[in-house]
Formats: structure tokens, sequence, C-alpha cells
């Protein structure tokens, strides 16, 4: 049960694309299509953003997805804006679940 | 509207016990998964434990297994997380949340805050 690596920290300028990396094995990231994202304002509870590697739950920007490949999987954010700084974390989900070691997401 | 209320953290020396619980509303909780997932501060998240809407699976955490035990109460909504033989690392922010199918969290409360001292 080890952490999935992320990247400390990414940054863009608002209207630029970002992506976030979320690196695995393949007893997690790998193994199933069970990989999700959850964004976290300072202060706030964590929010689902993309669930199952690449679907958004309803209300979510579609300016959110998520692709897997292997044993990584990305959030990419496009045309980034001032509300997205925040902390993203991947989840990933077998019989139990481990979150990576989140990113924090600065809008220059 | 659907609700998760964390209760029951606190101060506590290390080796000590506490109980965590979670109330729910605005939906079937008997229908649903539920999880207990930390934060240490500054840190990120860690997930504890899940127990499914029967109460038979239970999954935790390596870290906690041995020492913590979730169970819930379908008729009064509730969720609990029993601590014992705590340890400073277990000092965190406790979320109670939801689980939909393929292990997404959809609902999460506010938190509540576990402190333990040395």
């Amino acid at each position: 049960q080890s952490a999935l690596t992320q990247p400390a920290s990414v940054s863009g300028s608002p209207g630029q694309s970002i992506t976030v990396s979320c690196t695995g094995t393949s007893s997690d990231v790998g193994s199933y299509k069970l990989v999700s994202w959850y964004q976290q304002h300072p202060g706030n509870a964590p929010k689902l953003i993309i669930y199952e590697v690449s679907k958004r739950p309803s209300g979510v920007s579609n300016r959110f997805s998520g692709s897997k490949s292997g044993n990584a999987a990305s959030l990419t954010i496009s045309g980034l804006q001032a509300e997205d700084e925040a902390d993203y974390y991947c989840c990933s989900y077998a019989d139990t679940r481990v979150f990576g070691t989140g990113t924090k997401v600065t809008v220059l | 509207q659907v609700q998760l209320v964390e209760s029951g953290g606190g101060l506590v020396k290390a080796g000590g016990s506490l109980r965590l619980s979670c109330a729910a509303s605005g939906f079937t909780f008997s229908d649903y998964y539920m999880s207990w997932i930390r934060q240490a501060p500054g840190k990120g998240l860690e997930w504890v434990s899940y127990i499914t809407a029967s109460g038979d699976p239970i999954y935790y955490a390596d870290s906690v297994k041995g020492r913590f035990t979730i169970s819930r109460d379908n008729a009064k909504n509730s969720l609990y997380l029993q601590m014992n033989s705590l340890r400073v690392e277990d000092t965190a922010v406790y979320y109670c949340a939801r689980d939909l199918e393929g292990g997404r969290t959809d609902v999460w409360g506010q938190g509540t805050t576990v402190t333990i001292s040395s």
C-alpha cells in the first residue's frame, strides 16, 4: 500500500493546459480502470472530479479530463482558471484504496 | 440534502483510545459503502478503512490494521471508527465519506480532528 507518486507542484498561466501525473504499479493503477481524482481547496474537504479514469461527475467542468496508460494515470486541466488553484490527488481502488502523494496546482 | 457529520475527535495521549462517529442524513445509508479517510497536518490524503453496505467485508490500511475497527449501524444511519493503541502519527483530520461503485467517494464530511500527544 505505497502511495502513488505525483509531482509536488505544477503551475501554469490562465488559459493554458496542464497535466498532473500519477504513477503506480501493475498492482494498483495498472490493474484496473478504477482511478479517480480529487480536488481540494485549502480548509475544505476534497471533491471528486474524475472517476473510472476518465469519467466526470455531473456538475464538474469539462475542462477536467483523465486518462491512463500502463501504470500511470493523468489529469489534464485545460483553459486553466484562477479557481483551479488547489491540491489534486489521484486514487486507485482495488480491494483496498491508495491515494497519490498530492500535487499543488498554481495558477501564475 | 446529503450530509455527513463527524464527531468524537479530540486530544489523547499515545497509547490511548478514541471512538469517532459519523451521522449520515439525506440518503439511504444502508445502500452505500462507507469509508474513513484521514489527512495529517499539511500532508496528503490517506485512506484508512471502508465497510460494505452490509458490514462485511471490511478493509483496512496496513498502517491501522489491528488497531482500528470500523463499524456501522444502519438503523441509526451511523458509521464508527474505534481507534486503539493510538500513535503520534495518527494525528490527523478524519473524514467520513460515502462511496459509490468503483471506489469513488462522492460525499465527504467536514472532518473531525484527532491529536495524539507523546
